[in-house]
């Protein structure tokens, strides 16, 4: 089974403070993927990342960056957290070749900033 | 970019009834379009999915049906049961070099009335 874990389900984070949200998956997957996921918004693409130390900005990259050292690992970073980054954060992986296109998600963090 | 809508945002079905919902999006060089259910506290799941050279895919009570001249997608649910209540999302997606670039609807928050 695949699996991509989130490092936390929920966090509450005061304004400007530097926030970490890690994510991990188990299936060597070359792609990985960090959405937001607002009311009436739907899944907005954060940043991704098709292999270790490459990044690529999704639709909404303002106010974050991301760190992918290990192809096991992606890490978002909010650098000075804003209210308007309130919001449930996906990390999600698939793999880069063969005939599956399919996204693996994990749970989630749901993020409050105060 | 690529551009989806989904509709209804909200859908309340009696048990047993059918459900459908509908997405369209506006790139016709989109060419797999995935399902994802997404249920409280859990990743969200691919469902079905289907390519831009077949019409229609069926799954057991899952089916899903694509107009590539209309540009729009839909998934139809038979015989309802109460754990299809969840949030469902579509999506549109461009397989550009190793990474495909996936476009997710609003979500469509399904409720199966017992």
């Amino acid at each position: 089974d695949v699996k991509v874990t989130q490092s936390s389900r929920y966090l509450v984070k005061r304004t400007g403070e530097k926030v970490f949200l890690e994510c991990v998956q188990d299936m060597d997957h070359e792609n990985m993927f960090w959405y937001r996921q607002d009311p009436g918004l739907g899944l907005r693409l954060i940043y991704f990342s098709y292999d270790v130390k490459m990044k690529e900005k999704g639709d909404i990259p303002e106010g974050y960056s991301v760190s992918r050292e290990k192809k096991e690992r992606f890490s978002l970073i909010l650098e000075s957290a804003s209210t308007n980054q309130t919001s449930m954060y996906l990390c999600a992986s698939s793999s880069r070749g063969g005939y599956s296109y399919e996204q693996y998600f994990g749970p989630g963090t749901r993020l409050t900033v105060t | 970019g690529e551009n989806v809508e989904q509709h209804p945002s909200t859908l309340s079905v009696q048990e047993g009834d059918s459900a459908v919902i509908k997405c369209t999006y506006s790139d016709s060089a989109s060419n797999y379009f995935p399902w994802y259910k997404q249920e409280l506290g859990k990743g969200s799941q691919l469902i079905i999915d289907i390519r831009s050279n077949v019409g229609e895919k069926k799954d057991q009570r899952i089916a899903v049906t694509l107009n590539k001249t209309a540009k729009h997608f839909s998934l139809h649910i038979t015989e309802t049961q109460p754990e299809d209540s969840a949030v469902y999302f579509c999506a549109a997606s461009i397989r550009t070099g190793g990474y495909q670039k996936v476009t997710f609807g609003i979500g469509t928050k399904l409720q199966v009335i017992p």
